[in-house]
């Protein structure tokens, strides 16, 4: 079957660095989406990998292995604003999304 | 960010009702998805619309009927529903469908359903 895991929830201090890890099993791949979703919110696009490596935006680090079916997330210099829930999306071979339950990150002061 | 909009934001509704959420977007995108977000579960894909043809039903229960009249509106009819139907309902829109596009969220409708 299809599946993704990563953490129910994290938690970590404001101006540190975290990483939130993403394993999927997928019939075929095309690609691996990272959404950031605060409570009571419209989940927000991050991020798209599908070639293996890493990928700055600013902030936030996404990386990719397509031999491990493995994925993180990396937040540096941590605001309060992060404080939210991350979803991993990895894309099959029909284009169909397969969603991660997220992973809850709360910051501390 | 008001690229896709959704109403009501929330709703209680007992089992005997009949409502309707609607969803639009303004992003000239071709797609539009709903989903259905439990607490701790993964998204879960009801259906999907491309140039408003239904094109994914993901076996769900036919108290849920979808209408699309045009490209940039979507609806969800509600009938006869149960207390687990109680969740976060995500209306999303993306370019086209069929290929590596990125979907668009909107804030979602909060169901409530005694």
């Amino acid at each position: 079957g299809q599946n993704i895991d990563q953490p129910t929830e994290m938690t970590a201090t404001e101006g540190a660095i975290v990483q939130i890890n993403c394993t999927y099993q997928t019939s075929g791949f095309n690609g691996l989406f990272w959404y950031q979703q605060h409570a009571g919110e419209a989940p927000t696009f991050l991020s798209y990998n599908v070639l293996d490596g890493l990928e700055e935006k600013g902030r936030f680090s996404s990386f990719l292995s397509r031999s491990k079916g493995y994925s993180y997330l990396l937040l540096k210099e941590l605001q309060m604003k992060d404080s939210a829930s991350y979803l991993c999306a990895a894309m099959d071979s029909n284009y169909q999304l397969i969603w991660g339950a997220g992973t809850k990150l709360i910051i501390k002061p | 960010e008001t690229g896709v909009t959704q109403t009501p934001r929330h709703l209680v509704m007992g089992m005997t009702n009949k409502k309707s959420l609607k969803c639009e977007q303004h992003l000239g995108h071709n797609a539009m998805y709903w989903y259905k977000q439990s607490a701790k579960k993964p998204l879960e894909l009801m259906f999907v619309y491309s140039l408003e043809e239904r094109v994914e039903n993901n076996s769900v229960p036919s108290r849920f009927s979808p209408e699309c009249p045009n490209s940039s509106h979507l609806f969800l009819h509600l009938h006869t529903l149960q207390p687990e139907d109680s969740a976060l309902y995500l209306c999303a829109s993306s370019p086209g469908w069929g290929g590596a596009e990125t979907q668009y969220f909107g804030p979602g409708t909060r169901l409530l359903v005694l």
